[in-house]
């Protein structure tokens, strides 16, 4: 069956703008969560969708964002980007946590570049 | 807030040699996954420990889970080349909170 499919693989935007990244989840997986990955923070949790809901947020500021659409797609959006933005996102699916192994299945990852 | 360590940050072994990676993790869990990850890849999932004294097995790689001691390792049998990558266990706390905590990866490399 399908893995979990980012798009884009990959940004270049300039401080100020704002971008959007995109998840499709595992078929039947309705838990989705966003991971930021840099070389000195490693990986940060962003947040955690399941139904639709928010249940989750890790200590980002109000610039990252995210939402779940009835098929489980997910989205985020960072605003206001800064240099420091620039990271590798990585959208992980899942079955609910709490059931059984909630093993987590990462997707290709967005690669993005704030100029 | 659940903290993970990991050690070595760094590991350079011979080809043919045994080595371990240990995950430490601060609160109390029963849940840990090891993934392995490739220069600008993504998460490859290897291992999912799910109870005390846990052991699973892939090939050269063999990881275990100790919930009282809160330790994990992975130990790498007889390493070949193509093992070289990074390592990262994470886990996930015991309060509801449904979000995985990384540790800081291993970076593996094996010298022919």
């Amino acid at each position: 069956k399908a893995g979990v499919t980012q798009t884009p693989r990959y940004l270049i935007k300039t401080r100020g703008q704002q971008v959007t990244l995109s998840c499709s989840p595992i078929s039947g997986h309705r838990s989705v969560s966003w991971y930021q990955q840099t070389p000195g923070q490693g990986l940060q949790f962003l947040f955690e969708y399941f139904s639709e809901t928010q249940r989750n947020k890790g200590n980002f500021p109000g610039r990252f964002s995210g939402r779940q659409f009835s098929n489980s797609r997910s989205e985020m959006n960072v605003s206001t980007l800064e240099l420091g933005d620039s990271a590798l996102y990585l959208c992980a699916s899942s079955l609910e946590v709490g059931q059984g192994a909630a093993e987590a299945f990462f997707g290709q990852g967005t690669r993005l570049t704030v100029v | 807030e659940l903290k993970v360590e990991q050690n070595p940050l760094f590991l350079s072994m011979q080809e043919g040699k045994n080595y371990t990676i240990y995950c430490n993790y601060s609160t109390t869990s029963d849940r840990l996954y090891w993934y392995r990850q490739d220069p600008g890849k993504s998460l490859e999932s290897l291992f999912v420990l799910l109870s005390n004294g846990a052991v699973k097995q892939e090939g050269r790689l063999m990881a275990s889970l100790d919930t009282k001691a809160r330790l994990s390792t992975l130990h790498i049998t007889a390493a070949v080349h193509d093992l070289s990558a990074t390592y990262f266990c994470a886990v996930y706390d015991n309060f509801g909170n449904e979000k995985l905590t990384f540790g800081t990866g291993t970076r593996l490399t094996i010298i022919p």
